[in-house]
């Protein structure tokens, strides 16, 4: 079964730096998708970036990008240049591809602060 | 492009009562997905959807819950009769391409 584990429960950091989120995840599946969402205190479900497991080179959006590291089952989000608007939880997503309308499986998501 | 459109945002009820959710999917959108969201929690896939057929609801507790999505386009959520533990955030989502798209939520509190 897949599994998506984000190990940072909660970080802040200052406006204008830049922070790492962590995510893992497991799975003997060779095609499939990863994302990152975005849920701020409104509760909806923002996609922030979104990875092929099939594309080497790492998606990028805006101030946004990840590091994706397919053997060692690791999909990292960087955000540069943080901003106050940034401040909500972070969920990191799986999804099996193939058909590409599977479930997707979410971490338990990373609260992140930042701070003025 | 209009987003994914749930109602109602918020309801509070007593255990053992009932309840319904809504959701409109993005036009053109055949997938559709209910995910329940527990405070402090990712979401959890309860229900999906394709077209108006069900294609997994391994994890939908069937003894009071049920959803259906007559026409392939909007769906319901029920609860009946509720309990103390379905206090969550109710999230329709409906799918394009690999990506899901997510609606506002409800938020249920039961009492």
């Amino acid at each position: 079964a897949q599994t998506v584990t984000q190990s940072q429960p909660e970080m802040s950091v200052q406006e204008a730096e830049t922070v790492t989120l962590s995510c893992t995840y497991d799975t003997s599946e060779n095609n499939y998708y990863l994302f990152w969402y975005k849920q701020p205190p409104s509760r909806q479900m923002i996609l922030v970036i979104r990875q092929e497991a099939y594309k080497q080179q790492n998606a990028t959006e805006n101030r946004f990008s990840v590091n994706f590291q397919k053997a060692a089952k690791s999909f990292s989000l960087k955000i540069s240049d943080s901003q106050l608007g940034d401040t909500a939880m972070y969920f990191c997503a799986f999804a099996h591809g193939g058909v590409g309308d599977d479930k997707i499986i979410f971490g338990k998501g990373t609260r992140l602060h930042i701070l003025p | 492009e209009a987003g994914v459109a749930q109602s109602p945002r918020y309801k509070i009820i007593e255990k053992r009562q009932s309840v319904a959710f809504w959701c409109n999917p993005i036009s053109g959108h055949a997938t559709l997905y209910w995910y329940q969201q527990i405070l402090g929690q990712g979401p959890k896939l309860l229900i999906q959807f394709q077209n108006n057929g069900v294609v997994d609801d391994s994890q939908l507790p069937k003894d009071r819950f049920s959803a259906e999505r007559l026409k392939g386009v909007d769906s319901t959520l029920k609860i009946q009769p509720a309990k103390l533990e379905d206090s969550a955030v109710y999230l329709c989502a409906s799918n394009s391409w690999d990506t899901q798209y997510f609606g506002p939520g409800t938020r249920l509190t039961v009492l």
